[in-house]
């Protein structure tokens, strides 16, 4: 079992609806979740980080942890265009305060 | 203007060819390390290193190299490089370890 899942996608949204990306992780014991956007041919860049259960907002971007059913969600509100791109999702494992596990990636593709 | 900064963008080159990738960071970070990206495993950790001298293997070390003799670079040495280190390679550095994350720009590495 991989330490942190994420659907390859792509998931195709039209212009100005929700985008709803998904994560969960293994280790139950996780205690820090980032969530980061890679355009192709770019380097990651973060856009959420989320540490306590319930949803945190930042913009059009809302980041959902429950830590009880291990899963981590990024909802991407009013999408545009500019936000196709993967998302990754990374988790900071149990005495794992070095390291990051990330997912591979979800593809997310918002037409007009 | 704070960057990490990772040369070359791309290479190529021949199996047991060594190579070094260069990484330097301006932001005065204390942790650093390398990525690899692969279709479908998403990134995973090479090395990193918590400062000066400390230095310590990620989850897929094998067949690579690092040091840490200053603060602002982090290389990796490839010593006898194989087709199955084929990929693209990230730098990242940040304050700590499950900070943000400020990636370089990636080197393609293609061995043949």
């Amino acid at each position: 079992q991989k330490e942190v899942e994420q659907n390859s996608g792509p998931l195709s949204v039209p212009e100005g609806a929700i985008a709803s990306l998904n994560c969960t992780y293994s280790d139950r014991g996780s205690q820090s979740f980032f969530w980061y956007r890679q355009y192709s041919g770019k380097s990651p860049e973060l856009i959420m980080s989320i540490y306590s259960n319930g949803d945190k907002e930042d913009g059009r971007f809302t980041a959902q942890l429950n830590k009880a059913s291990q899963y981590v969600s990024l909802l991407i509100r009013d999408s545009q265009p500019s936000d196709s791109a993967t998302y990754l999702c990374a988790v900071n494992p149990t005495g794992g305060y070095n390291k990051l596990i990330f997912g591979a990636g979800t593809r997310l593709a918002v037409h007009p | 203007e704070a960057q990490v900064t990772q040369n070359p963008r791309y290479l190529i080159t021949v199996t047991g060819k060594k190579l070094t990738v260069t990484c330097s960071q301006n932001m005065n970070h204390e942790y650093m390390s390398w990525y690899r990206q692969d279709p479908g495993l998403g990134l995973r950790q090479i090395y990193y290193s918590m400062n000066v001298e400390v230095t310590d293997k990620g989850d897929v070390p094998e067949g690579y190299k690092v040091s840490r003799k200053e603060k602002r670079n982090f290389p990796l040495i490839l010593e006898s490089p194989s087709p199955n280190q084929t990929s693209l390679y990230f730098c990242a550095s940040s304050l700590g370890a499950v900070e943000k994350l400020f990636f370089g720009s990636g080197t393609q590495l293609s061995v043949l």
